[in-house]
């Protein structure tokens, strides 16, 4: 079935990186625009960043912009979110979801970031 | 950014009553190409957000009719036209015409 699970998550401390990774299965992985979305403690729903399905256009959300980077490697049906200067505030849970024309209508059942100081 | 607010914040409901929940955007939603991409999604207690609608109005796959969507240009409402059990959780609206894509602050559902 459709699937999408998230991994690489973990506590880090403030300033260092991590990178995420969402493996995909039962669909043509290549064929779609892939999201990060994060959840703080307690919060909503934040959107992070998306990427087309060819890789070709990428768009971020101001508070990650320079700081995060979403990839994709359509060889091994994989997304990533390359995150680096961690802080606090990016302490949540991080979810990948597929793109439709356009919303999201597969989600994974996300991985857990802890910035700690 | 796109301010997408959502009220209530919160609605208890009686089973097999009514809910309502209104997501006004800061700009209008309106697409260059005609299309208004407003979609609601249903976040329950410890699971991840799921698709209920998408352009105002279209049903997702397997989505109970009892879920609706309305609305036009700024101002979007989503029905519930019989709360059942399974609907306890937290609703988002979500536009995606311009980037970057906001959701609303949630709207939490729960039974009376």
């Amino acid at each position: 079935q459709v699937q999408l699970v998230e991994s690489g998550g973990g506590v880090v401390q403030f300033g260092r990186s991590l990178r995420l990774s969402c493996a995909a299965s039962g669909f043509t992985f290549s064929s779609y625009g892939l999201h990060w979305v994060r959840q703080a403690p307690g919060k909503g729903l934040e959107w992070v960043a998306v990427i087309s399905f060819d890789g070709s256009e990428k768009y971020y959300a101001g508070s990650v912009k320079g700081r995060f980077t979403i990839s994709r490697d359509n060889s091994k049906n994989t997304l990533y979110l390359q995150m680096n200067s961690l802080r606090a505030e990016d302490t949540a849970v991080y979810y990948c979801a597929r793109g439709g024309s356009p919303y999201m209508d597969v989600w994974g059942k996300g991985t857990t970031v802890t910035v700690s100081s | 950014d796109i301010v997408m607010t959502q009220t209530p914040l919160s609605s208890p409901v009686t089973l097999g009553q009514p809910a309502s929940i209104s997501c006004r955007s800061s700009q209008s939603l309106v697409h260059g190409n005609g299309n208004t991409y407003l979609s609601w999604l249903q976040q329950r207690p410890g699971q991840p957000p799921r698709l209920l609608i998408y352009k105002i109005s279209n049903r997702f796959s397997g989505v109970p009719d009892r879920f609706s969507g309305s609305g036009a240009g700024t101002d979007f409402t989503l029905k519930i036209s019989r709360v059942e059990a399974e609907d306890v959780g937290v609703y988002y609206c979500l536009q995606a015409t311009h980037f970057p894509w906001t959701f609303g602050q949630g709207t939490k559902v729960e039974i009376k």
